[in-house]
């Protein structure tokens, strides 16, 4: 089983709409849980971090956690084409302080 | 705002040659960290580093890699015998105590030939 997996193909949204992505884990004892977006040939840029359970808003971006269900979300709203990219989710495993990558889910924002 | 830095942006270099990565983490912060991500992969742990000392290495961070803090500002990663299969772009990330994020330098793109 993977440690963090994404699983939808890629995602085309219209601009203005919102884009939701999902992502689940399979160590139940992680503990901090971070969105990252990532431009073609470019770095990992950070997004949001969550580390409860519940909703968690941060301009246009809200990630939502559920630690029961082991899974993490996020929305992005009025999306823009800026907002084109590979969204990364990543974990941080039970006693570990390394973060474990889902491949990502590839965003398309049409103008 | 304060970023991670890494030099070369590129390296061409060819099989069993030995390469050098450096970085230059945040200032205050403490816990440096190499990932790679092979082209259309995922990004992969390398390893971690707090207090002088690696913390924690994955599967992939084997005796031809190694990593060293030379001085108060730098942390470079080594690759001793490079293989056709460490072509990659490698990123630094850097994250302060206490704090679980960690900030991702634009990265190096080996190739090894």
């Amino acid at each position: 089983q993977k440690e963090v997996e994404q699983n939808s193909g890629p995602l085309s949204v219209p601009e203005g709409a919102i884009a939701s992505l999902n992502c689940t884990y399979s160590d139940r004892g992680s503990q901090s849980f971070f969105w990252y977006r990532q431009y073609s040939g470019k770095s990992p840029e950070l997004i949001m971090s969550i580390y409860s359970n519940g909703d968690k808003e941060d301009g246009r971006f809200t990630a939502q956690l559920n630690k029961a269900s082991q899974y993490v979300s996020l929305l992005i709203r009025d999306s823009q084409p800026s907002d084109s990219a590979n969204y990364l989710c990543a974990v941080t495993p039970y006693g570990n302080n390394r973060l474990a990558f889902g491949k990502g889910n590839q965003v398309v924002v049409i103008p | 705002e304060p970023e991670v830095t890494q030099t070369p942006s590129h390296q061409v270099t060819q099989m069993g040659q030995e390469v050098i990565l450096r970085c230059v983490p945040i200032s205050n912060h403490l816990y440096f960290y190499w990932y790679r991500q092979i082209l259309g992969q995922k990004v992969e742990f390398l390893v971690s580093f707090y207090n002088n000392e690696i913390s924690e290495k994955s599967e992939i961070f084997d005796d031809q890699f190694s990593v060293e803090r030379p001085d108060g500002s730098n942390f470079t990663l080594k690759i001793r015998s490079t293989k056709l299969e460490d072509s990659a772009m490698y990123f630094c990330a850097s994250g302060e105590e206490g704090m679980e994020t960690q900030y991702f330098g634009p990265g190096t793109r080996l190739l090894v030939l």
